[in-house]
């Protein structure tokens, strides 16, 4: 079992639907970051936490620590959403360990 | 403000060469991290550097090694290169320590023939 797990893998929505992506993960951390990743390789960080929610325009991500579980949560989508979305844990003192991934379309 | 940079964007090299990937961290990033992501695979942890010092290493072999210089910038080698380790290379930069955010640079795709 992976120490990472991202659901679903593969996500198809059609624009302005609710989205949400959830993590769980099996080892104590000290950080959790939800990454995106777009068709060509560049990465950019949407969020890092370590407790309860934070939001940045129509993305939130919340986390519940004693549960070992994260969402990421789109509203409104829009095609250009999609992208690869990566939950990347940090255990204390160590690496960044990263989900599968989870491929989201979005269509118009 | 300038983000992470990473170069060459692409680097084709042979199998049994040395490839050589730079990265230079945003001003202030002390850490600097290194990733391989192999085609249809997910992101691995290679290296980790801050202040100069290696300090963690994801499992790879000894092929793989990097340094860090003193204004942070960062150099990954990959020695007697095989086959597998054709992958999109992503570097990020950070405050020092993993509960920091950290930011990704565009990435070096290096493919060996």
């Amino acid at each position: 079992k992976n120490e990472v797990e991202q659901s679903p893998q593969n996500l198809t929505a059609q624009e302005e639907e609710f989205i949400t992506i959830n993590c769980s993960y099996s080892v104590g951390i000290s950080a959790l970051h939800w990454l995106q990743q777009h068709p060509g390789g560049g990465i950019v960080s949407l969020f890092m936490l370590s407790s309860g929610k934070k939001k940045h325009g129509r993305l939130i991500a919340t986390i519940n620590i004693q549960e070992k579980h994260s969402s990421l949560h789109i509203t409104a989508s829009h095609p250009r959403d999609s992208a690869v979305y990566i939950c990347a844990v940090a255990a204390s003192g160590s690496r960044l360990t990263f989900g599968e991934g989870t491929q989201l379309t979005v269509n118009p | 403000e300038a983000g992470v940079t990473q170069s060459p964007t692409h680097l084709i090299k042979t199998r049994g060469q040395q490839a050589t990937l730079r990265c230079s961290p945003i001003s202030g990033h002390t850490s600097v991290y290194w990733y391989q992501q192999a085609l249809g695979l997910g992101l691995q942890f290679l290296l980790w550097y801050d202040e100069g010092e290696e300090r963690n290493r994801g499992n790879f072999p000894p092929r793989f090694s990097g340094r860090q210089f003193p204004n942070y910038s960062s150099e990954l080698n990959v020695n007697a290169l095989e086959l597998e380790d054709s992958a999109l290379y992503l570097c990020a930069s950070s405050l020092v320590g993993l509960s920091y955010e950290q930011y990704f640079g565009p990435g070096t795709r290096l493919t060996v023939t």
